[in-house]
């Protein structure tokens, strides 16, 4: 129940293109999505997040769609550059708690 | 800004050695949090403190311990390390409202 599932693994994409990574959770307590970016021999950091009463959120070429029924939610990277070659992990938690659930990680390369 | 600095950034350590992890946050920040991070797995959660003082174990806390004396610092402490525990270790403090994780740049940890 605590598990979060991220797929693909790896992608890569050309300069232009969209990139998308999904996420899968189980635990219907969360309510806070975030996604981390990470770039090599640096930490995460928090590049967008969502709550449960939307359905999507975007900011710049970077938007989540989230799907409570089924329990999914996405990022789509819009324009891919070779700038957002990077490590992205969504995450779940419950604000009211302590405890971040991460996926594996996507790591995305995006030729230019 | 937030900073999270983590001292050590490269360390290679022999089995059997104590290894202090050392992590300090400006923000002034309750929660603070030590992740492993390995290939594949994602971040998985060692341990977290939400108070001066108080600790709790996160997913994988076998073999390791924290210390957290005053509210800016947090320590990771291998008591007898391994060579299963070679990996990137992540600091991290929490935000709140809204549970944003701040993270530290890692430690890379191997153990020969």
């Amino acid at each position: 129940q605590q598990q979060v599932k991220q797929s693909p693994q790896s992608l890569i994409v050309q300069k232009g293109g969209i990139s998308i990574i999904n996420c899968a959770y189980e635990n219907t307590a969360f309510d806070y999505f975030p996604w981390y970016q990470q770039f090599p021999g640096k930490g995460p950091a928090l590049l967008i997040a969502i709550r449960p009463d939307v359905s999507e959120k975007k900011e710049g070429r970077f938007t989540i769609s989230f799907n409570k029924s089924a329990k999914q939610f996405s990022l789509h990277i819009m324009d891919s550059q070779p700038g957002d070659s990077a490590t992205y992990f969504c995450a779940a938690t419950n604000t009211g708690g302590f405890k971040t659930i991460f996926g594996a990680g996507t790591r995305l390369f995006v030729k230019a | 800004d937030v900073k999270v600095t983590q001292s050590s950034r490269y360390l290679v350590k022999r089995t059997g050695e104590k290894v202090f992890l050392e992590c300090v946050q400006d923000m002034d920040h309750e929660n603070m949090f030590w992740y492993r991070q390995d290939p594949g797995l994602g971040l998985r959660l060692i341990y977290f403190s939400y108070d001066v003082k108080m600790k709790e174990k996160g997913d994988i806390p076998e073999g390791y311990s924290v210390s957290r004396e005053k509210k800016e610092r947090f320590s990771l402490i291998l008591e007898s390390a391994s060579t299963n525990q070679t990996s990137m270790y992540l600091c991290a403090s929490r935000g709140q409202p809204t549970g944003e994780l701040f993270f530290g740049e890692g430690s890379r940890l191997t153990v020969l």
